[in-house]
């Protein structure tokens, strides 16, 4: 159980192009999900916090017309980066939070992004 | 300010060896405390966690954790490490309440030697 999928894992683009980041809770409804991103041998860093059917909340330095974030169901989260530059390349892992255990998240498998 | 250090960046260890990681929080209430193990390119994958109560916690593939509050501490143990442990291992606390944003610290890498 708790099983959180992402779409796609791999993803190659031209600099100036959007890209959408799929996030799915595949047998439980997320009522949270969440997006980090990780740099090369680097912990994780929140983005941003979303709730279904509310907008997002970004951490402080993120750019919210950059990192675009939908949580339009239960199941569903969207991360789309607008004009993707090369330094926007990174590894971008998102997680989901279920109303039975709402301490805990559980973590899709991660999408690389490389901008050229 | 709520942090998590991991003192470890790199730890080398012979299979079947223990095994010990060290995480460190500080936060003002009682945390939620987790631990989350990534291999390359992967996401992460949770290992165990405390909320309350037993302060010795059980998790998947053998690990297990202990939580004292005098020390502010969370370390993982495995008493016989296998090759396919090799990984990075994040602590991470829970902060927020019911919010559950979590604060990682920046990692352990663990390397297995055959």
């Amino acid at each position: 159980g708790a099983v959180v999928s992402q779409h796609p894992s791999w993803v190659i683009c031209k600099s100036g192009t959007s890209v959408k980041i799929e996030c799915r809770s595949l047998d439980f409804q997320a009522t949270t999900m969440f997006w980090y991103r990780q740099f090369p041998k680097q912990s994780l860093m929140l983005m941003a916090t979303s709730n279904e059917g509310s907008k997002a909340t970004y951490e402080q330095g993120v750019e919210k017309d950059k990192f675009l974030i939908n949580h339009a169901s239960l199941t569903l989260s969207t991360l789309t980066v607008t004009s993707a530059h090369p330094e926007d390349s990174s590894f971008y892992i998102c997680s989901a939070r279920g109303l039975a255990n709402q301490e805990t998240q559980y973590f899709g498998p991660g999408t690389r992004l490389l901008v050229l | 300010a709520q942090s998590v250090t991991q003192p470890d960046i790199h730890i080398t260890v012979s299979e079947g060896a223990s095994l010990e990681l060290r995480c460190n929080y500080s936060y003002g209430a009682t945390p939620y405390l987790f631990w989350y193990v990534q291999s390359p390119g992967q996401g992460l994958q949770l290992l165990l966690k405390y909320f309350s109560g037993d302060t010795l916690v059980q998790g998947i593939k053998g690990f297990e954790a202990e939580f004292k509050r005098s020390q502010s501490s969370f370390n993982l143990r495995k008493p016989s490490v296998h090759w396919s442990d090799a990984a990075e291992y994040f602590c991470a606390v829970g902060v927020g309440g019911s919010q559950g944003n979590l604060i990682f610290g920046k990692g352990t890498k663990l390397s297995v030697k055959p």
